[in-house]
């Protein structure tokens, strides 16, 4: 299986930051690289797929890059509703694989 | 409005039996591929189970084979996993959750349904 590796496992920031989270494959992934915000008591919700898309209704300050092996999920200006666990999946190989998740939380 | 609302969950001692269940609606449930995703407490996610739009073939974490079955009733909109044998490793919040094929994404998930293995 691919193991997906994110970092930080949490990280305390304030309203108005720019904020990067990476999420690191075991094997290359191609372009096959999800993220997910979860926020407390709620199921995920797709924020970004193949690396970079947006998500219908996503806002514009979240993007996605990378390629291949390294993977970065930014906020540009990070918002009170933004506060969240963010998990990356890989779907190049079966079963497909989450991260351990990055716990954003509010300095 | 893409709907998905699971049930069944509940308290089940070890070596038990619980029949999850997912109702889906909003959608043509027909043409999509669904999955199970888990997610123990204050753990990661974690793929369970998948079955493509007819109900043939299934898939299964390694962890499950042979003790969980994915069906499907598509004229019922309905998605089900048998779970046997259960272990206390298998207390999570079970997901369902629909595949977007094109972006080979998990686009909608429902709420949850809590399964809690003790004795």
């Amino acid at each position: 299986d691919i193991q997906m590796t994110q970092s930080p496992s949490s990280l305390s920031a304030s309203v108005g930051d720019r904020v990067t989270i990476t999420c690191r494959a075991s094997q290359g992934i191609s372009r096959y690289l999800n993220w997910y915000q979860q926020k407390p008591g709620k199921a995920p919700k797709l924020l970004v797929y193949a690396v970079s898309s947006l998500q219908s209704g996503v806002p514009s300050r979240f993007s996605g890059s990378g390629s291949g092996t390294d993977f970065a999920l930014t906020i540009s200006s990070l918002q009170p509703e933004d506060f969240a666990t963010y998990h990356c999946q890989q779907t190049f190989n079966s079963p497909w694989t989450f991260g351990q998740g990055t716990k954003v939380e509010i300095k | 409005e893409v709907q998905l609302l699971e049930s069944g969950g509940g308290l089940v001692q070890p070596g038990g039996s619980l029949r999850l269940s997912c109702a889906a609606s909003g959608f043509a449930f027909n043409t999509y591929v669904m999955n199970w995703v888990r997610q123990a407490p204050g753990k990661g996610l974690e793929w369970v189970s998948a079955t493509t739009s007819t109900g043939s073939p299934t898939f299964y974490a390694d962890s499950v084979k042979g003790r969980f079955t994915i069906s499907r009733d598509n004229p019922k909109n309905m998605l089900y996993m048998q779970m046997n044998s259960l272990r206390a490793e298998d207390t999570a919040l079970y997901y369902c959750a629909r595949v977007d094929i094109s972006a080979n994404s998990y686009d909608y998930w429902g709420q949850g349904t809590l399964v809690t293995v003790s004795s």
